[in-house]
């Protein structure tokens, strides 16, 4: 089976920096994505980690580590419209196998 | 480019009623995918077809829940009866070809079974 762990709430300050991290156990990897969802509306794309290190778009980055099963978001420069949920989602290696999404972590950015 | 269009954004039905969501997805994008979502909760898989063939309806609750893609491009999702537990956001998304490829959601159906 698959199991994703995230915190369920955040909160953070504008401006400032933030880190939101996912474990994860699955049967093989391939491939971790993360997803931004506000409230009402559906999840949109972030980024995607398939190999360790750390992925730099812009404001957020995402880092893998496939030997300790984590990963973390890191939005940085934060602003209001930040505030969201933000989904961790794991592959499978099997052909078949789904993405399997985490509960989210809801993000409140305050002034 | 269109995004995933979805219909109805919000139904209201009374339990044992039944219910149909419709779903278009991407144009060129063969992969479409049926969520559903709970209250606080991530998105679960119910079922992912590759053009029309059902791939994994693994969970998908068949006693109740049936779909279709006869054409390869739109789908339907339906349930018969509804029951109180169904209340949820039906999202469906779509993608190209592969499983590494970025999945694209449409808005949801915001379902509530009274």
């Amino acid at each position: 089976g698959q199991n994703i762990d995230q915190p369920t709430e955040m909160t953070a300050t504008e401006g400032a920096i933030v880190q939101i991290n996912c474990t994860y156990q699955t049967s093989g990897f391939n491939g971790l994505f993360w997803y931004q969802q506000h409230a009402g509306e559906a999840p949109t794309f972030l980024s995607y980690n398939v190999l360790d290190g750390l992925e730099e778009k812009g404001r957020f980055s995402s880092f893998l580590s496939r030997s300790k099963g984590y990963s973390y978001l890191l939005l940085k420069e934060l602003q209001m419209k930040d505030s969201a949920s933000y989904l961790c989602a794991v592959r499978g290696n099997s052909g078949n196998t789904p993405l399997v999404f985490g509960k989210g972590t809801r993000l409140s950015v305050i002034a | 480019e269109a995004g995933v269009v979805q219909s109805p954004r919000y139904k209201i039905i009374e339990k044992k009623q039944p219910v149909a969501f419709w779903c278009n997805p991407i144009s060129g994008h063969n992969t479409l995918y049926w969520y559903r979502q709970n209250l606080g909760q991530g998105p679960e898989l119910l079922i992912r077809y590759e053009n029309e063939e059902a791939v994994d309806d693994s969970q998908l609750p068949k006693d109740r829940f049936s779909a279709e893609r006869l054409k390869g491009v739109d789908s339907t999702l339906k349930i018969q009866p509804a029951e109180l537990g169904d209340s949820a956001v039906y999202l469906c998304a779509s993608s190209l070809p592969g499983l590494l490829n970025e999945q694209f959601f449409g808005p949801g159906t915001r379902l509530t079974v009274l």
